[in-house]
């Protein structure tokens, strides 16, 4: 079965600093790759994914992560955090072209950027 | 992307009540999901609900408990029955449209606290 794994429940980082948050997968198919975002009392939003083609995949707020298919990882990376990225992340991961189309989630991992 | 209301936004019940959430979207889609994000825990996948047919449930959830109802294309409802203080958790309904997972969005969520 899927499994996500989170390695970091909680990272603090100081503004500016770079960032990057662990996410490592265990599927024996080919998979899709999500990082969702969380901030307080709010529904999840869709930070990027990666389907296919280019390994280096960027998203939203200056976000990026790489798809590291020998690693079976997918780390989410910001060269410099603000004070608003605070928040809860998510790595979720999908059999591509599976018959069941369900999302698996980590654990999540919250961002605490401190001034 | 989407409008993804959910209604209630929070509530606070008393144990063997029953709760029923809203779900509603703002264009037609084929498949809707209900999460549910116990305190400090990652999104677990309760059911996957399509149109006009019965709910399709994970492990470690029934229908007798969660009966779900989906009468059309932007509408579901879950409804938490006989609940207990275990049951204190959000609630998250999420739709795709893709069919593949490529693209799914989640509404803001419901917040239950049952004493």
């Amino acid at each position: 079965a899927q499994s996500v794994t989170q390695l970091d429940s909680q990272v603090p980082v100081f503004e500016e600093a770079p960032v990057e948050l662990r996410c490592n997968y265990s599927s024996s198919v080919s998979v899709y790759l999500f990082w969702y975002v969380q901030y307080p009392n709010q529904g999840l939003q869709l930070l990027l994914k990666y389907l296919s083609g280019s390994t280096l995949v960027k998203g939203i707020n200056g976000f990026e992560a790489e798809f590291n298919k020998s690693q079976t990882s997918f780390h989410l990376r910001k060269p410099s955090v603000h004070i608003s990225d605070t928040a809860e992340y998510f790595c979720a991961v999908s059999d591509r072209g599976g018959a069941t189309n369900k999302l698996i989630f980590g654990t999540g991992t919250l961002l605490a950027v401190q001034p | 992307s989407a409008v993804i209301s959910q209604k209630p936004s929070r509530d606070i019940c008393q144990r063997g009540t029953s709760l029923t959430i809203q779900c509603q979207v703002d264009s037609q889609v084929t498949m809707m999901f209900w999460y549910r994000q116990q305190p400090g825990q990652s999104l677990t996948l309760i059911a996957t609900a399509n149109q006009g047919s019965e709910a399709t449930y994970e492990s470690g959830f029934v229908i007798d408990k969660f009966p779900i109802s989906r009468p059309n294309l932007t509408f579901s409802t879950l409804t938490v029955s006989n609940m207990s203080p275990e049951d204190s958790s959000i609630y998250l309904c999420s739709v795709d449209w893709t069919g593949s997972i490529t693209e799914a969005f989640f509404g803001q969520g419901t917040r239950l606290t049952v004493v």
